[in-house]
């Protein structure tokens, strides 16, 4: 079965400081894992993928095999940063299993 | 592009109807993917369509069924609504036989389902 937990339902920081959302997954397998971000009035729309190693908006996040993490984190929050982000884990390409599993979901405030 | 487009946005309706919702995939896509989303609770999988076909589906009872048509758009369908389906009904469309293509899901913008 696959699992996605998001700890923190609220986060609240200030404009400038560290911010890092945190994501533990339960996979038997090879898991893909993404963040979803979503702004107010606005749909849900991908902010990175772990297969991309790419930073999107200054936000990283690095997949911890070990420790079945993929924690999302910033170094310098901005306001415009504020939304609800989720996590979400779908098993490696290959096989028939193409379901998306997202976390609960954490709300980011920036606050100024 | 207009991008994912469902319609209607809200709908409300009384326990034991059936409701239909619809979904306008991304210019391109052809994989179309249905979530309910409760109040407080991430995005749940209910199902997959590709090539006309429900590929993969969630825990959802059969009173949850769909449809993709030739030109790639879909329906869910939900019969005997009961007070626990309140949420809301989000489509995802994609390209590629891998179900969530290169660049993941593109989103709509949800259906606001309420069962009275």
């Amino acid at each position: 079965a696959q699992r996605v937990t998001q700890p923190e339902k609220l986060l609240s920081v200030f404009k400038g400081a560290p911010v890092e959302l945190k994501c533990n997954y339960s996979y038997s397998g090879s898991p893909e894992l993404f963040w979803y971000v979503q702004y107010s009035r606005q749909r849900l729309q991908l902010l990175l993928r772990h297969i991309s190693r790419e930073s999107i908006k200054g936000f990283t996040a690095d997949l911890n095999k070990g420790e079945t993490s993929f924690h999302l984190k910033k170094p310098f929050a901005q306001e415009e940063d504020s939304a609800m982000y989720y996590c979400a884990l779908k098993p490696h390409s290959g096989g028939s299993n193409y379901k998306l599993t997202f976390g609960k979901g954490t709300l980011l405030t920036v606050n100024p | 592009d207009a991008g994912v487009t469902q319609s209607p946005t809200h709908l409300i309706k009384t326990r034991g109807q059936q409701v239909t919702l619809r979904c306008s995939p991304k210019s391109g896509h052809d994989t179309v993917s249905w979530y309910q989303q409760a109040l407080g609770q991430g995005p749940q999988f209910i199902f997959q369509y590709y090539e006309e076909e429900e590929r993969q589906r969630g825990n959802f009872p059969d009173r949850f069924s769909g449809h993709q048509f030739p030109n790639y758009s879909s329906e869910l369908n939900v019969n005997a609504l009961l007070l626990g389906d309140s949420a809301l009904y989000l489509c995802a469309s994609s390209f590629g036989q891998g179900g969530l293509g290169v660049y993941g899901y593109t989103f709509g913008s949800g259906t606001r389902l309420t069962v009275v």
